[in-house]
């Protein structure tokens, strides 16, 4: 089945201690991305990924690092989380055409920071 | 900056009737856009799209229109069901990397 998966889907913990959320894609698609959700903002986008080894800032990147080593995983790494990072996350991949941009999305990673 | 958003936060509707869902854009370079419906619990799941050199564009039980002029997109979803309930968002291609999403509208059916 075609999927994007997510790891945890809920995850709760303190400031500053490190925490990698991870995201697989099984349809071989170029370009992968993470956002967040907040209520009454909807989905602003963290980073994304046009290749293996390719990244670039989205509109919301600090406080994040993602890493994009093969081309199914796109890891979303928080080295030192703080409360305003406390959201539900979503990692996507879609196809690498110029006209064709849509995205598929994980289930969503909840994630709060006391 | 660009933006994308919708007119209303939450719709009611009848189960039966028929449901229309705006969404206003202001990157008049804009040449693609995307409905998504999130249900509860879920993530985004795609719904139907339209490039820029359509103006209406029909799939099951959905219709999109894009108005240009006023840079104005609208969802509509017949026979709206139980089943519909749920967030739905535009988004329109930024750029050739990116989509910008709106805020969403929350639709709930009515029994």
């Amino acid at each position: 089945e075609a999927q994007v998966t997510q790891n945890p889907r809920y995850l709760i913990t303190v400031t500053g201690k490190k925490l990698t959320v991870t995201c697989s894609q099984n349809m071989n698609h170029e370009y992968m991305s993470w956002y967040r959700q907040d209520p009454g903002l909807g989905l602003r986008q963290i980073y994304y990924s046009m290749n293996v080894e390719v990244t670039d800032k989205g509109d919301v990147p600090e406080g994040y690092k993602v890493s994009r080593k093969e081309k199914r995983n796109f890891p979303l790494i928080l080295e030192s989380p703080s409360p305003n990072q406390t959201s539900l996350y979503f990692c996507a991949s879609s196809p690498s055409t110029l006209i064709n941009r849509r995205e598929y999305f994980g289930p969503g990673t909840r994630l709060t920071v006391t | 900056g660009e933006s994308v958003g919708l007119h209303l936060p939450t719709l009611s509707v009848q189960e039966g009737d028929n449901s229309i869902i705006n969404c206003a854009y202001s990157n008049s370079a804009s040449d693609y856009f995307i409905w998504y419906k999130q249900e509860s619990g879920k993530g985004p799941q795609f719904i139907i799209d339209i490039r820029s050199n359509m103006d209406k564009r029909q799939g099951q039980r959905v219709t999109v229109l894009l108005n240009k002029t006023v840079k104005h997109l609208s969802l509509q979803i017949a026979a709206t069901q139980p089943g519909d309930s749920a967030v739905y968002f535009c988004a329109e291609k930024a750029n050739d990397y990116k989509l910008s999403f709106g805020a969403g509208t929350t639709v709930t059916v009515r029994a």
